[in-house]
């Protein structure tokens, strides 16, 4: 496979759920990133990861936990989400973090919609 | 403070017609780097183009062609002879030392283009 995987395309969870979005690469690419999309508001940067570790975290509450195991596979753990965190969550990796010489790679994303 | 404004929220043409996307940034950064990506109605944004602040040229892909001028700090985007298959939200974005080279992303502006 090439570009960027994530599953499941679709989920309907309950404020009670626990859950996990799964992003995958096999890029090569050494940075990877969550981003959220809800309607009509810029792209929100939720966290980024470079070479595994976490190098940033912007302000993203408890209920989202993020994991990188490797540099191929980034998580998205989700518990006790609220309906306003219904979006489009989108996974990204480049090739360096934050690097300008190179355009972002995405996912198609998970829409996400908690009831 | 840096920002893109992509001030058309939607625009709607007919098939074949030319139609320009604006965007305008703000960065007090002398280096700094503009990115348009596209965004499907399948979710997942398409890296379309990267410029540097030091490279003024215009440029042409095809049937698209961007158009930079620092002196109204914009980046415009034109689609010549449209198809409906440009269909699609598409985004400004800006990457500059003073946001740590983050994407800082315009709202977007959403193209139909019709039959």
């Amino acid at each position: 496979e090439t570009g960027v995987t994530q599953t499941p395309r679709h989920l309907v969870m309950g404020m009670t759920n626990k859950k996990s979005l799964k992003c995958e690469q096999h890029l090569g690419h050494n940075a990877m990133y969550w981003y959220k999309q809800s309607a009509k508001k810029p792209l929100e940067l939720m966290f980024v990861y470079s070479l595994e570790e976490r190098v940033e975290n912007n302000s993203v509450p408890s209920r989202f936990s993020p994991e990188c195991p490797n540099s191929s596979h980034l998580f998205l753990h989700l518990h006790t989400l609220q309906p306003e965190d219904s979006a489009l969550y989108l996974c990204a990796s480049s090739q360096e973090d934050r690097d300008p010489n190179y355009g972002y790679t995405f996912g198609s994303g998970t829409r996400l919609t908690v009831v | 403070a840096q920002k893109v404004t992509q001030a058309q929220t939607e625009i709607s043409v007919v098939e074949k017609e030319d139609v320009t996307l604006d965007c305008v940034y703000e960065t007090r950064d002398t280096t700094y780097y503009l990115f348009w990506y596209k965004q499907p109605p399948s979710g997942e944004l398409v890296f379309l183009i990267r410029r540097n602040s030091f490279d003024e040229q215009n440029e042409i892909s095809g049937r698209y062609s961007w158009n930079f001028q620092k002196s109204t700090s914009s980046f415009n985007f034109t689609i010549t002879a449209s198809q409906v298959v440009d269909s699609a939200v598409y985004f400004c974005a800006l990457s500059a030392m003073d946001s740590n080279y983050q994407l800082i992303w315009g709202a977007g502006t959403k193209l139909i283009i019709k039959p």
